[in-house]
């Protein structure tokens, strides 16, 4: 079974500064996709970005940015520019290529100060 | 495009008792999820379902929940009786059937049904 691991159960950064949170995962197989999720306060999650495991460049969406080491298991996601609208609980996931269904950590509650 | 569409978005029962959530996916996405998130937890699968057939329902207590698709559209997930641990937003997703594409995983939640049980 796959198993995803947030360490940091929260955080906080300055507007404009930026910020990583971190992420690690434990599978044995080779194929996969790995997903960050931002879920605000009392609203919907929703997707931040995606990466796939063949793809050796990290995936980049404007500010949002991954740090990808497969042979490590570690997903790390950099916010560049933070805002306040980043504020927010982001939950790491996993999904094998031919499943759907993903595993999520527990997530890291960003917060991002004025 | 709709999003998917959660109903009740509230829900305070007492233990014992039953409860139904709804939930209608966005249109054309042949897989739906059910999760459950348990407060300062992240969402656990429940079940998956591909079209009308289930794909995976090994985490659901099947003694106490039960989950249905008729016509591979909308889905209803009841619990019955409740148990103050089941006290959780319950997600649902959906996401597109193309085998081998990372759309294929990618997850589109509704905005989710909140029960707590007393």
């Amino acid at each position: 079974a796959q198993t995803v691991t947030q360490s940091q159960p929260e955080m906080s950064v300055q507007e404009a500064e930026t910020v990583t949170l971190s992420c690690t995962y434990d599978t044995s197989e080779s194929n996969y996709y790995l997903f960050w999720y931002k879920q605000p306060p009392s609203r919907q999650m929703i997707l931040v970005i995606r990466q796939e495991a063949y793809k050796q460049q990290n995936a980049t969406e404007n500010r949002f940015s991954v740090n990808f080491q497969k042979a490590a298991k570690s997903f790390s996601l950099k916010i560049s520019d933070s805002q306040l609208g980043d504020t927010a609980m982001y939950f790491c996931a996993f999904s094998l290529t031919n499943a759907g269904k993903s595993t999520f950590g527990d997530g890291t509650t960003l917060t991002v100060k004025p | 495009e709709a999003g998917v569409a959660q109903s009740p978005r509230y829900k305070i029962i007492e233990k014992r008792q039953s409860v139904a959530f709804w939930c209608n996916p966005i249109s054309g996405h042949a897989t739906l999820y059910w999760y459950q998130q348990i407060l300062g937890q992240g969402p656990k699968l429940l079940i998956q379902f591909q079209n009308n057939g289930v794909v995976d329902d090994s985490q659901l207590p099947k003694d106490r929940f039960s989950a249905e698709r008729l016509k591979g559209v909308d889905s209803t997930l009841k619990i019955q009786p409740a148990k103050l641990e089941d006290s959780a937003v319950y997600l649902c997703a959906s996401s597109p059937w193309d085998r081998g594409s990372a759309g294929a995983n990618v997850l589109t939640f509704g905005a989710g049904s909140r029960l707590t049980v007393l």
